[in-house]
Protein backbone atom coordinates (compact mmCIF):
# COMPACT_ATOMS: atom_id res chain seq x y z
CA UNK A 1 0.00 0.00 0.00
CA UNK A 2 0.83 3.60 -0.62
CA UNK A 3 2.76 5.59 2.19
CA UNK A 4 4.61 8.20 3.01
CA UNK A 5 7.01 8.41 6.19
CA UNK A 6 8.42 11.50 7.56
CA UNK A 7 11.98 11.06 9.38
CA UNK A 8 11.76 13.64 12.37
CA UNK A 9 8.50 13.68 14.67
CA UNK A 10 9.64 17.29 16.41
CA UNK A 11 12.66 19.55 14.88
CA UNK A 12 14.43 22.05 17.03
CA UNK A 13 16.03 24.95 15.64
CA UNK A 14 17.64 28.29 16.32
CA UNK A 15 16.49 31.53 13.89
CA UNK A 16 19.07 31.27 10.57
CA UNK A 17 19.72 27.71 11.02
CA UNK A 18 19.21 25.83 7.58
CA UNK A 19 16.18 23.32 7.25
CA UNK A 20 16.08 19.87 5.82
CA UNK A 21 12.77 18.10 6.48
CA UNK A 22 13.25 14.53 5.23
CA UNK A 23 10.11 12.76 3.21
CA UNK A 24 9.74 9.39 1.87
CA UNK A 25 7.32 7.95 -0.43
CA UNK A 26 6.85 3.97 -1.24
CA UNK A 27 5.23 4.19 -4.28
CA UNK A 28 6.75 2.52 -7.83
CA UNK A 29 4.81 4.85 -10.60
CA UNK A 30 4.66 8.33 -11.02
CA UNK A 31 3.53 10.49 -8.35
CA UNK A 32 2.69 13.72 -7.21
CA UNK A 33 4.13 15.25 -4.21
CA UNK A 34 3.22 17.87 -1.74
CA UNK A 35 4.37 19.46 1.59
CA UNK A 36 1.68 21.14 3.35
CA UNK A 37 1.85 23.77 6.76
CA UNK A 38 -0.29 23.90 9.64
CA UNK A 39 0.10 26.86 11.78
CA UNK A 40 -0.57 26.75 15.36
CA UNK A 41 -4.33 26.77 15.37
CA UNK A 42 -4.93 27.02 11.70
CA UNK A 43 -5.78 24.70 9.09
CA UNK A 44 -3.01 23.40 6.35
CA UNK A 45 -1.73 24.93 3.83
CA UNK A 46 0.16 23.93 0.51
CA UNK A 47 3.35 24.95 0.81
CA UNK A 48 4.66 23.56 -2.49
CA UNK A 49 3.97 20.34 -4.60
CA UNK A 50 5.21 18.49 -7.68
CA UNK A 51 3.60 16.58 -10.37
CA UNK A 52 6.45 16.60 -13.57
CA UNK A 53 9.46 19.04 -14.87
CA UNK A 54 11.86 19.75 -13.23
CA UNK A 55 12.70 18.37 -9.62
CA UNK A 56 13.47 20.75 -7.50
CA UNK A 57 10.30 22.92 -6.53
CA UNK A 58 10.30 26.33 -5.47
CA UNK A 59 6.81 27.35 -2.77
CA UNK A 60 6.10 29.79 -0.69
CA UNK A 61 7.54 31.92 2.02
CA UNK A 62 11.53 30.47 0.86
CA UNK A 63 10.97 26.74 0.79
CA UNK A 64 11.95 24.16 -1.63
CA UNK A 65 11.79 20.75 -1.70
CA UNK A 66 13.84 18.42 -3.91
CA UNK A 67 12.12 14.96 -5.76
CA UNK A 68 15.04 12.40 -5.88
CA UNK A 69 13.45 9.58 -7.74
CA UNK A 70 15.77 6.89 -7.33
CA UNK A 71 15.47 7.58 -3.28
CA UNK A 72 11.91 7.72 -3.42
CA UNK A 73 12.39 11.25 -1.48
CA UNK A 74 10.72 14.93 -1.45
CA UNK A 75 12.83 16.17 0.99
CA UNK A 76 11.66 19.94 2.25
CA UNK A 77 14.56 22.64 2.82
CA UNK A 78 14.91 26.33 3.94
CA UNK A 79 18.57 28.10 3.86
CA UNK A 80 17.12 29.93 6.96
CA UNK A 81 14.44 29.51 9.22
CA UNK A 82 12.48 32.58 11.21
CA UNK A 83 10.69 32.07 14.57
CA UNK A 84 7.40 32.43 12.39
CA UNK A 85 7.93 29.24 10.25
CA UNK A 86 7.10 27.32 13.46
CA UNK A 87 4.75 24.84 12.54
CA UNK A 88 3.92 21.33 11.53
CA UNK A 89 4.69 20.34 7.68
CA UNK A 90 3.18 17.47 6.53
CA UNK A 91 4.23 15.59 3.52
CA UNK A 92 2.09 13.93 1.47
CA UNK A 93 1.48 12.26 -2.22
CA UNK A 94 -0.95 10.67 -4.19
CA UNK A 95 -0.80 8.87 -7.29
CA UNK A 96 -2.81 10.57 -9.68
CA UNK A 97 -6.20 8.91 -8.24
CA UNK A 98 -8.87 10.22 -5.73
CA UNK A 99 -6.99 9.82 -2.47
CA UNK A 100 -3.90 11.19 -0.91
CA UNK A 101 -1.72 10.13 1.66
CA UNK A 102 -0.60 12.11 4.25
CA UNK A 103 2.90 11.70 6.34
CA UNK A 104 2.21 11.74 10.55
CA UNK A 105 3.95 15.14 10.53
CA UNK A 106 6.94 17.15 11.95
CA UNK A 107 6.47 19.47 14.29
CA UNK A 108 8.93 22.23 13.76
CA UNK A 109 10.11 24.94 16.97
CA UNK A 110 11.84 27.86 15.99
CA UNK A 111 13.78 29.59 19.08
CA UNK A 112 14.26 33.14 18.38
CA UNK B 1 -13.73 34.71 -0.06
CA UNK B 2 -13.16 31.86 -1.61
CA UNK B 3 -12.89 28.30 0.28
CA UNK B 4 -13.44 26.07 2.31
CA UNK B 5 -15.73 26.51 5.78
CA UNK B 6 -16.59 24.40 8.11
CA UNK B 7 -19.38 24.43 10.78
CA UNK B 8 -19.00 24.40 14.03
CA UNK B 9 -15.85 25.48 14.91
CA UNK B 10 -15.96 23.44 18.69
CA UNK B 11 -18.07 20.83 19.69
CA UNK B 12 -18.62 19.07 22.96
CA UNK B 13 -20.94 16.03 23.23
CA UNK B 14 -21.76 13.38 25.62
CA UNK B 15 -20.63 9.82 24.50
CA UNK B 16 -23.76 8.31 22.60
CA UNK B 17 -25.24 11.43 21.41
CA UNK B 18 -25.14 12.30 17.57
CA UNK B 19 -24.14 15.01 15.48
CA UNK B 20 -23.01 16.46 11.79
CA UNK B 21 -20.23 18.43 10.44
CA UNK B 22 -21.06 20.40 7.84
CA UNK B 23 -18.62 21.34 4.96
CA UNK B 24 -18.96 23.69 2.22
CA UNK B 25 -17.11 24.92 -0.61
CA UNK B 26 -17.88 28.07 -3.55
CA UNK B 27 -14.87 26.67 -5.73
CA UNK B 28 -16.66 24.16 -7.52
CA UNK B 29 -14.99 21.19 -6.81
CA UNK B 30 -15.61 17.97 -7.68
CA UNK B 31 -13.67 16.38 -4.93
CA UNK B 32 -14.22 16.53 -1.14
CA UNK B 33 -12.51 14.56 1.83
CA UNK B 34 -13.32 13.95 5.75
CA UNK B 35 -9.94 13.80 7.61
CA UNK B 36 -9.57 13.37 11.22
CA UNK B 37 -6.56 14.87 13.09
CA UNK B 38 -5.01 13.09 16.21
CA UNK B 39 -0.96 13.77 17.49
CA UNK B 40 1.36 11.70 16.14
CA UNK B 41 -0.49 10.10 13.47
CA UNK B 42 -1.09 13.05 11.03
CA UNK B 43 -4.16 12.71 8.36
CA UNK B 44 -6.56 9.82 8.44
CA UNK B 45 -9.32 9.89 5.99
CA UNK B 46 -12.34 9.20 6.74
CA UNK B 47 -14.76 9.33 3.55
CA UNK B 48 -14.52 11.11 0.45
CA UNK B 49 -16.44 11.51 -2.28
CA UNK B 50 -16.12 12.48 -5.95
CA UNK B 51 -18.93 13.93 -7.23
CA UNK B 52 -22.42 14.84 -6.23
CA UNK B 53 -24.47 11.85 -4.94
CA UNK B 54 -21.55 9.70 -4.77
CA UNK B 55 -19.79 8.93 -1.08
CA UNK B 56 -16.64 6.01 -0.51
CA UNK B 57 -15.08 5.26 2.74
CA UNK B 58 -11.23 5.69 3.45
CA UNK B 59 -8.74 4.51 6.07
CA UNK B 60 -11.11 4.98 9.54
CA UNK B 61 -14.96 5.01 8.24
CA UNK B 62 -16.03 3.29 11.16
CA UNK B 63 -18.56 4.72 13.25
CA UNK B 64 -19.15 7.86 10.64
CA UNK B 65 -21.78 8.66 7.47
CA UNK B 66 -21.71 10.94 5.00
CA UNK B 67 -23.79 12.58 2.43
CA UNK B 68 -23.30 14.68 -0.26
CA UNK B 69 -26.30 15.74 -1.72
CA UNK B 70 -25.16 18.88 -3.30
CA UNK B 71 -21.95 19.22 -5.08
CA UNK B 72 -21.01 22.54 -2.95
CA UNK B 73 -21.98 20.72 0.57
CA UNK B 74 -20.37 17.23 1.72
CA UNK B 75 -21.86 16.68 5.54
CA UNK B 76 -20.12 14.35 8.26
CA UNK B 77 -22.40 12.38 10.50
CA UNK B 78 -21.55 10.63 14.20
CA UNK B 79 -24.81 8.72 14.88
CA UNK B 80 -23.20 7.53 18.45
CA UNK B 81 -20.54 9.75 19.33
CA UNK B 82 -17.35 7.66 21.47
CA UNK B 83 -14.83 8.85 23.45
CA UNK B 84 -12.39 7.74 20.46
CA UNK B 85 -14.06 10.32 18.15
CA UNK B 86 -11.88 13.39 20.26
CA UNK B 87 -10.00 15.09 17.11
CA UNK B 88 -9.74 17.75 15.57
CA UNK B 89 -11.79 17.11 11.78
CA UNK B 90 -10.61 18.87 8.16
CA UNK B 91 -12.37 19.11 5.63
CA UNK B 92 -11.33 19.69 1.95
CA UNK B 93 -11.70 19.57 -1.35
CA UNK B 94 -9.92 19.91 -4.86
CA UNK B 95 -10.24 20.26 -8.52
CA UNK B 96 -9.77 17.11 -10.34
CA UNK B 97 -6.60 17.93 -12.73
CA UNK B 98 -3.83 15.85 -11.77
CA UNK B 99 -1.12 17.50 -9.61
CA UNK B 100 -3.73 19.92 -7.61
CA UNK B 101 -3.36 19.89 -3.84
CA UNK B 102 -5.98 20.22 -1.29
CA UNK B 103 -8.00 23.70 0.10
CA UNK B 104 -8.55 22.71 3.35
CA UNK B 105 -11.16 24.22 5.73
CA UNK B 106 -10.57 25.40 9.14
CA UNK B 107 -10.92 22.33 11.16
CA UNK B 108 -13.63 21.37 13.96
CA UNK B 109 -12.51 20.26 17.61
CA UNK B 110 -14.38 18.02 18.50
CA UNK B 111 -14.52 16.98 22.86
CA UNK B 112 -16.47 13.58 23.19
CA UNK B 113 -17.06 12.92 26.55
Amino acid sequence: AQSVSQHNHHVILSEAASLELGCNYSYGGTVNLFWYVQYPGQHLQLLLKYFSGDPLVKGIKGFEAEFIKSKFSFNLRKPSVQWSDTAEYFCASDTGGFKTIFGAGTRLFVKA
Amino acid sequence: NAGVTQTPKFRVLKTGQSMTLLCAQDMNHEYMYWYRQDPGMGLRLIHYSVGEGTTAKGEVPDGYNVSRLKKQNFLLGLESAAPSQTSVYFCASRNTQIGYGYTFGSGTRLTVV
